[in-house]
């Protein structure tokens, strides 16, 4: 099973700030890697996949990058409704597997 | 608009079982795979199992096979969960989840899941 690791666990950014979030694999995933955000009492939402491409519909101030084992999410400019948990999910190999997730909080 | 509702979440005993549902609607359900993910409170998200879109294959995580079930009626556009012998560990909210297409094996769109609580 592949192990996603999320860093950090918590990031506090001030509004108009870029925010980076990472996501290490136990093993290369390739860029089969998705990024999906989760704000509380709500389902995840799909923001990236193919670990650069946005999904339909996510503003152009997310952006992902990174290949086999080393991937990051950005928020080029924080916005207050950008608070939420973010998680990473590999899909190169079964069982699917998702990271522990990064709280991103509002400075 | 994509939508999937599940439900049949309840407070059931260890030991025993339900069965959960998700209702789609708004895209050609029999041409995706479908998906059960689950969150434990306050945890992170585990993908639980998937069905192909016309039911012939599925696959399980480890820590749920041989006591879950996933089917489906495509007649329906209807998705299931039977869970039997259900553990403390069980107690999660579910998600059904759509994969976005065949080989792609990430979750486009999710349902607001259901709240499945194992306690005596």
């Amino acid at each position: 099973e592949i192990v996603m690791t999320q860093s950090p666990g918590t990031l506090s950014v001030s509004p108009g700030e870029r925010a980076t979030l990472s996501c290490r694999a136990s093993q290369s995933v390739s860029s089969k890697l998705a990024w999906y955000q989760q704000k509380p009492g709500q389902a995840p939402r799909l923001l990236i996949y193919a670990a650069s491409t946005r999904a339909t519909g996510v503003p152009a101030s997310f952006s992902g990058g990174g290949s086999g084992t080393e991937f990051t999410l950005t928020i080029s400019s924080l916005q207050s409704e950008d608070s939420a948990v973010y998680y990473c999910q590999q899909y190169n190999n079964w069982p699917l597997t998702f990271g522990g997730g990064t709280k991103v909080e509002i400075k | 608009e994509v939508q999937l509702v599940e439900s049949g979440g309840d407070l059931v005993q260890p030991g025993g079982s339900l069965r959960l549902s998700c209702a789609a609607s708004e895209f050609t359900f029999s041409s995706y795979a479908m998906n059960w993910v689950r969150q434990a409170p306050g945890k992170g998200l585990e993908w639980v199992s998937i069905i192909s879109g016309d039911g012939s294959s599925t696959d399980y995580a480890d820590s749920v096979k041989g006591r879950f079930t996933i089917s489906r009626d495509n007649s329906k556009n209807m998705l299931y969960l039977q869970m039997n012998s259900l553990r403390a560990e069980d107690t999660a909210i579910y998600y059904c989840a759509k994969r976005y297409t065949t080989g792609w094996h990430f979750f486009d769109y999710w349902g607001q899941g259901s709240l499945v609580t194992v306690s005596s």
